[in-house]
């Protein structure tokens, strides 16, 4: 059964600083790996969907990267905004079936 | 971009009522839609997958039911809280699945309070 692991669970850092937030899956048979942003008491907004045969997606100022071997992914923010306050959750589907298996969220501050 | 609209967004009842949660796609048809519960500083969990036209798929541990989940339209699927209790106070949110001709990308819904009283 594929269990996804957050760490660290929170991280607070001062504005400007380039973070990294790592998740970790114990299945490789992954259909693909994909970020979410959660602000508090809101839905899901999906940020980055690597699929299983590639090894790393960008979109601006973000960079997801995985390595089905190991069984990992990293979120790398560079230059952080307190805009970028917010729970990021990572997922791994096992398959195409839409089926999300939700790892527990790293919930990141920065201070202004 | 593809819409998914959740209704309520808050919602408050009494203990042992039930309560409706709609998910509607707005603008695609989702022949899957998902379920999910989220409970404080918590992670999401899949509680079923409905499909449309066809019974629900509950995950283990979740009472089929407790959870009814209709999905009698290709754009509708609905989820009932029945007896609800303190415990069922939580945040629900769906998510529905587009056709493959999308890529089959999956869209979430603003989420769903539920305050059981």
């Amino acid at each position: 059964k594929q269990e996804v692991t957050q760490i660290p669970a929170a991280l607070s850092v001062p504005e400007g600083e380039n973070l990294v937030l790592n998740c970790s899956f114990t299945d490789s048979a992954i259909y693909n790996l994909q970020w979410f942003r959660q602000d508090p008491g809101k839905g899901l907004t999906s940020l980055l969907l690597i699929q299983s045969s590639q090894r790393e997606q960008t979109s601006g100022r973000l960079n997801a990267s995985l390595d089905k071997s190991s069984g990992r992914s990293t979120l790398y923010i560079a230059a952080s905004q307190p805009g970028d306050s917010a729970t990021y959750l990572c997922a791994a589907p096992p398959s195409n079936t839409g089926k999300l298996i939700f790892g527990q969220g790293t919930t990141l501050q920065v201070k202004p | 971009g593809a819409v998914v609209s959740q209704h309520p967004s808050r919602v408050i009842c009494k203990s042992g009522t039930s309560v409706k949660i709609e998910c509607r796609s707005l603008d695609f048809q989702a022949t899957t839609m998902f379920w999910y519960r989220q409970f404080p500083k918590q992670s999401l969990m899949l509680m079923a997958t409905s499909n449309e036209g066809s019974k629900a798929t509950y995950e283990q541990g979740v009472e089929k039911d407790k959870f009814l989940i209709n999905h009698a339209s290709l754009t509708l699927s609905t989820l009932t809280v029945t007896s609800a209790h303190p415990e069922d106070s939580s945040f629900y949110i769906c998510s529905a699945r587009g056709a493959a001709n999308s890529g089959n990308t999956i869209y979430f819904g603003e989420g769903s309070w539920l305050t059981v009283v």
